[in-house]
């Protein structure tokens, strides 16, 4: 069974740092397209970056130079490494693997950005 | 840049069938697949239509898929309306460097 659960969310004050993980089992990370999308708080969903199986990335321009994704394979862990966060970026980040079969999507986990 | 609109809100009777649609802002919606995710109060995304018109395993029938490429729209139609078909729903689709892209969501009662 595919299953996608995130950590690393929490309180956290403005220009810091914050690592989410985002634990897979079911599948292999390294073989998939992966993404991040947040969705602040009664707000919609926003796309934050993805992670190609070859291993390009691309950003939304709101997190670019600040935020970082990544891999483990040997973990089968996908990262998101957020830098200088802003209380703008206070959400619910969600992982989610896109296949051909569809979106599956983790629970998520909350940041909150706030001093 | 490109954008996808839905309705805010949209409401109907158990029972009924309901449509959502989601027009683009530039180019043609055909372009790139539509995507259409369900989000129930408190909870995560989840997916109902993928490709355009596809249902991923465990999703019912009742939910289907369109797109009309004369008006650059993608619509989503909901029928023999349930209860628990209340919940917020989401077109995605994809910017011209792959990007994605969601529409601002609709948030469907059933009445």
């Amino acid at each position: 069974e595919v299953q996608l659960v995130e950590s690393g969310g929490g309180l956290v004050q403005p220009g810091g740092s914050l690592r989410l993980s985002c634990a897979a089992s079911g599948f292999t990370v390294s073989s998939s397209y992966m993404t991040w999308v947040r969705q602040a708080p009664g707000k919609g969903l926003e796309w934050v970056s993805f992670l190609y199986s070859g291993g390009s990335a691309d950003y939304a321009d709101s997190v670019k130079g600040r935020f970082t994704i990544a891999r483990d394979n040997s973990k089968n862990t996908l990262y998101l490494q957020m830098n200088s966060l802003r209380a703008e970026d206070t959400a619910v980040y969600y992982c989610a693997r896109k296949t051909t079969g569809g979106v599956y999507w983790g629970q998520g986990t909350l940041v909150t950005v706030s001093s | 840049n490109f954008m996808l609109t839905q309705p805010h809100s949209v409401s109907e009777s158990p029972g009924k069938t309901v449509t959502i649609s989601c027009t683009g802002s530039s180019g043609s919606i055909a372009s790139n697949y539509v995507q259409w995710y369900q989000q129930r109060p408190g909870g995560a995304p989840t997916t109902v239509i993928y490709e355009d018109n596809q249902r991923p395993s465990g999703v019912p029938d009742r939910f289907s898929g369109s797109i009309d490429s004369s008006s650059s729209s993608a619509s989503l139609s909901i029928s023999g309306l349930k209860p628990e078909d209340e919940a917020d729903y989401y077109c995605q689709s994809y910017d011209s460097n792959n990007r994605w892209v969601f529409g601002g969501g609709t948030k469907l009662t059933v009445l």
